[in-house]
């Protein structure tokens, strides 16, 4: 059974910086892409980044781009994204994922960040 | 960046009867669309990828169609669980983008 299990959410002030991680299990890690979707309180769904299953790859939502950077530990199934110079419209549950080719199939349960004075 | 523009935002229907949400692409996206079911407090499930593909344990009341721009996520009686929102997503270019949502209520 395919598991994601996020961590380190937390309140931070603007400006700020965080780093939440995906321990992933269920299936060869290594074998696949994986993502960062964020929904903010009361809205809908915005993709965050992306990372190839070798981590050479990676591609970012414009609203993040050079402040946010996601990268992976195959060999201990993880998925991190670090994310500096927080602003107030970062706050959200982010949510990691397993990716199908683009899209995902699995997703874990999200972790809070607040970003607040 | 390709926009999804999903109708209608909410959908009241009553258990039993047939839903029908609609996807738009501000450009094509071949059959690279996905649908996703969310409840409250829950994580997003994938219900379609693309485009009319069920996703693993999805019941067969859920169905999809559509190509190009033009989508739509039928479900064909509705059951309690299925109160919900929907959203779509494509996954044909960078960077990927949401639907805004349906909320389907009774």
């Amino acid at each position: 059974e395919v598991q994601l299990l996020e961590s380190g959410g937390g309140f931070v002030q603007p400006g700020g910086s965080l780093r939440v991680s995906c321990a992933a299990s269920g299936f060869t890690f290594s074998d696949y892409g994986m993502g960062w979707v964020r929904q903010a309180p009361g809205k809908g769904l915005e993709w965050v980044s992306t990372i190839s299953y070798s981590g050479t790859s990676t591609y970012y939502a414009d609203s993040v781009k050079g402040r946010f950077t996601i990268s992976r530990d195959n060999s201990k199934n993880m998925l991190f994204l670090q994310m500096n110079r927080l602003r107030a419209e970062d706050t959200a549950a982010y949510y990691c994922a397993k990716s199908r080719g683009g899209d995902f199939d699995h997703w874990g349960q999200g972790t809070l960040v607040t970003v607040s004075p | 960046e390709t926009v999804l523009t999903q109708s209608p935002a909410t959908l009241s229907l009553a258990p039993g009867e047939r839903a029908t949400l609609s996807c738009r692409a501000s450009q094509s996206v071949d059959s690279y669309l996905t649908w996703y079911q969310q409840k409250p407090g829950q994580a997003p499930r994938l219900l379609i990828y693309d485009a009319s593909n069920r996703a693993t344990g999805i019941p067969a009341r859920f169905s999809g169609s559509g190509s190009g721009t033009d989508f739509t996520l039928t479900i064909s009686s509705l059951e309690p669980e299925d109160f919900a929102v929907y959203y779509c997503q494509q996954r044909t270019d960078w960077p990927r983008t949401f639907g805004q949502g349906t909320k389907l209520e009774i």
